[in-house]
């Protein structure tokens, strides 16, 4: 089965460090572009970084101004998200979701939830 | 990047069809043919109902369907059903090699 399982959320104080994992099973993980993908309570899904299956090619949404860094660690099966310099608007449940095409996400994980609040 | 745009809500009865827009540019929707939609139901996770704008994955329901016209996408849900009642987000790749989300739709069966 393949499945994504995703870790690390908590609450952290503004200004705070936070570094997310997802492990994923049940398929090659090193041969796809792996995303994260937040939603604020009550919002909509809000596409944050991706990376390519090599982690050659990496991507982030303008919005983040060089605060969070994705990255993959293959040998492990798993894909990692460290958060700096966190503020309120970054308090989101954080899904990780595998690219079957360039905009095609299949599966989600079940998401961790990060509260930024002091 | 700006969201797509679709409608807050839309509802329907049982039976009946809705049609939900996805409106971006023509550096995302319309500049390539990889628009996706999912539906999330309250609590769970999204999940991928049409994706390259018109194909639907395995298991999905063919009642779900997805077109493109320009800058516009489009999701129909025909012979609506109960259990159809969520929240449909549509994505599109952009040409900054980014993505892109709508900002979701609610839709109630009445």
């Amino acid at each position: 089965e393949v499945q994504l399982v995703e870790s690390g959320g908590g609450l952290v104080k503004p200004g705070g460090s936070l570094r997310l994992s997802c492990a994923a099973s049940g398929f090659t993980f090193g041969t796809y572009t792996m995303n994260w993908v937040r939603q604020a309570p009550g919002k909509g899904l809000e596409w944050v970084s991706s990376i390519s299956s090599s982690s050659t090619y990496i991507y982030y949404a303008d919005s983040l101004r060089g605060r969070f860094t994705i990255s993959r660690d293959n040998a492990k099966n798993s894909l990692y998200l460290q958060m700096n310099s966190l503020r309120a608007e970054d308090t989101a449940v954080y899904y990780c979701a595998r690219a079957t095409g360039l905009a095609w996400f299949d599966p989600w994980g079940q998401g961790t939830l990060v509260t930024v609040s002091s | 990047q700006s969201a797509l745009t679709q409608p807050a809500s839309v509802s329907g009865s049982p039976g009946q069809s809705i049609t939900i827009s996805c409106t971006g540019t023509s550096s995302d929707v319309g500049g390539y043919n990889y628009v996706s939609w999912y539906q999330q139901h309250p609590g769970k996770a999204p999940k991928l109902m049409i994706y390259d704008v018109s194909n639907r994955p395995s298991g999905v329901s063919n009642r779900f369907s997805g077109s493109k016209s320009g800058n516009t996408a489009s999701l129909t849900i025909s012979g609506l059903q109960a259990e159809d009642e969520a929240d449909y987000y549509c994505n599109s790749y952009t040409s900054s090699s980014t993505v892109v989300f709508g900002g979701g739709t609610k839709l109630t069966v009445l």
